[in-house]
């Protein structure tokens, strides 16, 4: 079984704090995507990535995969109360057509 | 734009009695469609994989006699929850796949059930 622990589990900072979630597996994923979800809603696509070592930047927002694409983590930069969600990461597995194993989720609040 | 849709949004209902959730895919075909369940302050969990015309794969745990999935098109996929019980009660998200290699989820906007 695909373990994805994140840690996190639980962050509470003030607004323009910075911060970092890991995203950690014994497993092997072909890529790592990256979610958002806010209460009663579904998750919302924030990134893909599918080669090791890749790094990604959205807006303050920058995403990096482990070289052996076993791990991940997001960091985010002068945090505003707009990024309070629940983070997940999921990660999808060659041949298993588009399959995805969600992280177990940290959950940011960010204050005024 | 991929949007999902799901009806209804929130549901309560009585102890043994059945509950139908819709999933559409507006603007797209979906082969593949996920079913996911998510109770309060955690990840989600997959319940099954519907691919359409065909019988869906569950995966281990899920009772496939209680949670009913029908993927009768390439735009909506159905989940019925069978003689529900309280432990039954969660957010149920569901997600499509486009065709034509593309294998990135678009997920709806999940249903609350309660049930009483």
């Amino acid at each position: 079984t695909q373990l994805l622990e994140q840690s996190p589990q639980f962050l509470s900072i003030q607004e323009g704090e910075n911060l970092t979630v890991y995203c950690n597996s014994s497993s092997v994923f072909s890529s790592l995507q990256w979610y958002r979800q806010e209460p009663g809603e579904g998750p919302v696509l924030l990134v893909t990535v599918v080669t090791g070592g890749e790094v990604k930047k959205l807006k303050r927002l920058t995403f990096q995969f482990g070289d052996a694409r076993k791990d991940s983590s997001l960091h985010i930069t002068a945090a505003q109360p707009g990024d309070t969600g629940l983070y997940l990461c999921a990660g999808g597995s060659t041949g298993t057509a588009s399959k995805l194993t969600f992280g177990t989720g940290t959950r940011l609040q960010v204050t005024l | 734009g991929a949007v999902v849709s799901q009806h209804p949004s929130w549901v309560i209902c009585k102890s043994g009695t059945s509950v139908k959730i819709e999933c559409r895919s507006l603007d797209f075909q979906a082969t593949t469609m996920f079913w996911y369940r998510q109770f309060p302050k955690q990840s989600l969990m997959l319940m099954a994989t519907s691919n359409e015309g065909s019988k869906a794969t569950y995966e281990q745990g899920v009772e496939k006699d209680k949670f009913l999935i029908n993927h009768a098109s390439l735009t909506l996929s159905t989940l019925t929850v069978t003689s529900a019980h309280p432990e039954d009660s969660s957010f149920y998200i569901c997600s499509a796949v486009r065709g034509g290699g593309q294998e990135t989820q678009y997920f709806g906007p999940g249903t609350r059930l309660l049930v009483l």
